[in-house]
This record gives structure tokens, sequence and C-alpha cells, in this order.
């Protein structure tokens, strides 16, 4: 079975401070995808990123940033000079692409508070 | 405009009694799924569909039923809801299962089963 660990279950920070996001993932399966996804006050669901198994490439997009490492089977997300707007509920999710299955397993989430 | 519909955006009903929350998508998907979110636990995959008459238990498929008689729909059944079964339901679609894609949301329905 697939497992996904977001130990942070709130975070609050000042404007403008670096915050970081930890994803510690579980699977048996060699290839899989990992994902990071936004869920703002509004609630919807925002896509952020994804990222494959074979890719340990870091990533960033302005402020945000990616830390795969599959050697410790995490996935965590840096938001840099955090503004207000960057408030919400950040999960971070793995689907295998082995096999027949396609399960898609979530964190539980992180609250994340930015204050002016 | 390619989207996820869901409906109804919000419910409250009676314990026992059945309902149906459907999803539509207009983006010729292969890819379904529906997914329960509650505080503390994040969200978690009730079943999925990889095509048409193809579908699959997640990880919390009890007392859940769902369908893919066509592509575009994958309505969610709760033949006998429980208040446990209150929860904020999300369906997702995306082109195909096999993990490269990104899944697109439908706006969540909020169901309350006193």
């Amino acid at each position: 079975a697939q497992k996904v660990t977001q130990a942070q279950t709130e975070i609050s920070v000042v404007e403008k401070e670096d915050v970081t996001l930890d994803c510690v993932y579980e699977t048996r399966d060699t290839t899989y995808y990992l994902f990071w996804y936004k869920q703002p006050p509004s609630g919807e669901l925002v896509f952020l990123i994804r990222r494959n198994s074979f890719d340990e490439q870091n990533e960033i997009s302005g402020r945000y940033s990616w830390n795969f490492q599959k050697s410790t089977s995490s996935f965590n997300f840096t938001i840099t000079a955090s503004q207000v707007v960057d408030s919400a509920v950040y999960f971070c999710a793995l689907i295998k692409t082995s096999g027949s299955a396609r399960q898609l397993t979530f964190g539980s989430g992180t609250q994340l508070t930015v204050l002016p | 405009e390619a989207q996820v519909t869901q409906n109804p955006r919000y419910l409250i009903t009676v314990t026992g009694k059945k309902l149906t929350v459907t999803c539509s998508q207009n983006m010729n998907h292969e890819y379904m799924s529906w997914y329960r979110q509650d505080p503390g636990l994040g969200l978690r995959q009730i079943y999925y569909s990889m095509n048409v008459e193809v579908t699959d238990k997640g990880d919390v498929p009890e007392g859940y039923k769902v369908s893919r008689k066509e592509k575009r729909n994958f309505p969610l059944i709760l033949e006998s809801p429980s208040p446990n079964q209150t929860s904020l339901y999300f369906c997702a679609s995306s082109l195909q299962g096999a993990g490269a894609n990104v899944l697109t949301f439908g706006a969540g329905s909020r169901l309350t089963v006193l």
C-alpha cells in the first residue's frame, strides 16, 4: 500500500518569510508520480506541480520550489518570500504508474497561514 | 470552458435516503475519480474509473457505488447514507489514468447526512 505523510498540520509565518512544507511518501513501486495541489479558502483544488519518479531535478517556478529526494522519499515544497495570498491548504499526492491500478493517495494536508 | 461539473453543490439529507451526486466533464477525459475530504484526513479516493465500464475501488469505497456508462459522466451513489458519510466530495478527471496527466477537479459537493 502507498502512503503520503504531511506531518505539519498547520504552519503560520509572517509575510516575506520563507516556508517549507514537508511531504514524505511510501511506495513499493519504482514508477510513480508525485503532485502538489493548493486549496485556497475558496475551496477549489489547484494543481501546482507534477514530478515523475525518474526525475529528481529540483524545480523552481517563481517563488515556489520543489526538492525531490528519492533517497529519503521526500518531495518538499518551499515558498520564498511568502505572501498573504499563499494562505491555503497544501496537499501532496502520489500515484503509481505500474500495473493496472491507479489509486491516487493524498496526504492529510498542511494549512499554511501567512500573516501580514 | 473545460470543466468538471458536480451537482448538487450542497445537500442535506437524512439517514437511509438514497442519493446521487452527479459528475460530468466536457474534456473527453478517460480517467475519472471521486474523493472525500474530511478534516485531518486530507482527500481520500473513493472510486476511480479508467474508462467507460471500467471502475475500481479506491481507499474508502464502503457505502458508495459508481457507474461509468458514458465517458463524460461518473455519478456517485449513496444507497443508504449514514452520518459518517457527511463530508465534502470532489470529482476529478484527467486525460488518461497513467499518472502523467494532471487532475481537473470539480468545485466540490458538501453533503450532510442527519
